[in-house]
């Protein structure tokens, strides 16, 4: 199963509104999961099940979709947030990644 | 508190092995679902080699089936990825991962910090 990330980067300012989509290459049901990555770490879950907020993510972080179209929202984004994005389905072995979106600073 | 530590990276030459080590705590080593991923310095991640919950099935990715191992030590609570047959394109930093054991949560919850391969000559 292949994901595809749009858009692979973007540029925005503290407090914007950002969207990220992932878009499977076929039905995966809810079985997406969002990982941010800053440079140097390694990735941390934000949302699994497409939608559900990993304990301790901040409630600024959302996620929506089923089968093959999937989002992860930033209602006010912060500073802490500038980092790629990758979504991640675990629907059918192999597991895939996305190729990532990297979010920086305008 | 949940640990996952990688161990092993190195510099290897091409067509040789190199086996990682993946040591964990604070949870359910034989009842945890726990994987492999690498991360190529500068690119995306890749999902490489999986262990099932119950420890019985393995699952690899396509670039590393007939290559690559899992193993367990459950007295350890050690994971182990054996890798034959390097190839310059196996160079990455490799994260060990277990499985978010929440029903339905489908996903990884805990990561180590990555352990780097380097094959070169």
């Amino acid at each position: 199963i292949q994901l595809t990330q749009s858009p692979s980067s973007l540029s925005a300012s503290a407090g914007d509104r950002v969207t990220i989509t992932c878009r499977a290459s076929q039905g995966i049901r809810s079985f997406l999961a969002w990982y941010q990555q800053k440079p140097g770490k390694a990735p941390k879950l934000l949302i699994y099940g497409a939608s559900t907020l990993q304990r301790g993510v901040p409630s600024r972080f959302s996620g929506s979709g089923s089968e093959t179209d999937f989002s992860l929202t930033i209602s006010s984004l912060q500073p802490e947030d500038f980092a790629t994005y990758y979504c991640q389905q675990l629907h059918t072995y192999p597991f895939t990644f996305g190729p990532g979106t990297k979010v920086d600073i305008k | 508190q949940v640990q996952v530590v990688e161990s092993g990276g190195g510099v290897v030459q091409p067509g040789r092995s190199l086996t990682l080590s993946c040591a964990t705590s604070g949870f359910g080593f034989s009842s945890s679902g726990i994987h492999w991923v690498r991360q190529v310095p500068g690119k995306g991640l890749e999902w490489v080699a999986g262990r099932s919950f119950d420890g019985y099935t393995k699952y690899y990715a396509p670039s590393v089936k007939g290559r690559f191992t899992i193993s367990g030590d459950s007295s350890e609570n050690t994971l182990y990825l054996q890798m034959n047959s390097l190839r310059p394109e196996d160079t990455a930093v490799y994260y060990c991962a277990k499985d978010n054991v929440l029903p339905g949560a489908n996903s990884f919850d805990y990561w180590g910090q990555g352990t780097l391969v380097t094959v070169s000559s």
